[in-house]
């Protein structure tokens, strides 16, 4: 049974940080990975997607790397600003979608 | 990208009622598409992969009297929360991918408060 887990499970930064968000899963046998945003309430918004064949994708001050064999992926967020908090879920794609437990991120001015 | 609309975006109901939720691609057909349910402070869990033209398959513990799918065609597909109970009340979102393993369009989900 694929389980997905994500640390750190919250996080309270100072704007301008760097910043690191894992995921692991523990069934390398995936389609693609894909990383949401979801803010309070809110649906999800994509952020980045994976294939199974791809090491890393970049959008913007975003880079997810992705690491099969060893059932993990990281974001990475770079010079990190306050509208960036929000909840960060990654999710891999079997036959159907698994979420991880998501991160809570909160950069404050 | 691909659009997934879902509506109501909120809905508050009596206990014992019966709510539908529509999700809809917008600019794709979508040949399956998933319903998810969210509690507070709490991760996506996948509820059902609902099949245009055939029943949908639940996940273990969801019961399909309680949670009607429909995927009448390539681009809606509802949820039917029947004989709603407080303890039903959550976040409910779609999603839908153009094709088998392709990147998942989420719709804005769906608050369901049932009184």
């Amino acid at each position: 049974k694929q389980e997905v887990t994500q640390i750190p499970a919250a996080l309270s930064v100072p704007e301008g940080e760097n910043l690191v968000l894992n995921c692991s899963f523990t069934d390398s046998a995936i389609y693609n990975l894909q990383w949401f945003r979801q803010d309070p309430g809110k649906g999800l918004t994509s952020l980045l997607l994976i294939q199974s064949s791809q090491r890393e994708q970049t959008s913007g001050r975003l880079n997810a790397s992705l690491d099969k064999s060893s059932g993990r992926s990281t974001l990475y967020i770079a010079a990190s600003q306050p509208g960036d908090s929000a909840t960060y879920l990654c999710a891999v794609n079997t036959d159907k979608l698994i979420f991880g437990t998501g991160t809570r991120l909160q950069v404050f001015p | 990208g691909a659009v997934v609309s879902q509506h109501p975006s909120r809905v508050i109901c009596k206990s014992g009622t019966s709510v539908k939720i529509e999700c809809r691609s917008l600019d794709f057909q979508a040949t399956t598409m998933f319903w998810y349910r969210q509690f507070p402070k709490q991760s996506l869990m996948l509820m059902a992969t609902s099949n245009e033209g055939s029943k949908a398959t639940y996940e273990q513990g969801v019961e399909k009297d309680k949670f009607l799918i429909n995927h009448a065609s390539l681009t809606l597909s509802t949820l039917t929360v029947t004989s709603a109970h407080p303890e039903d009340s959550s976040f409910y979102i779609c999603s839908a991918s153009r094709t088998g393993g392709g990147e998942l369009f989420f719709g804005e989900g769906s608050r369901l408060t049932v009184l």
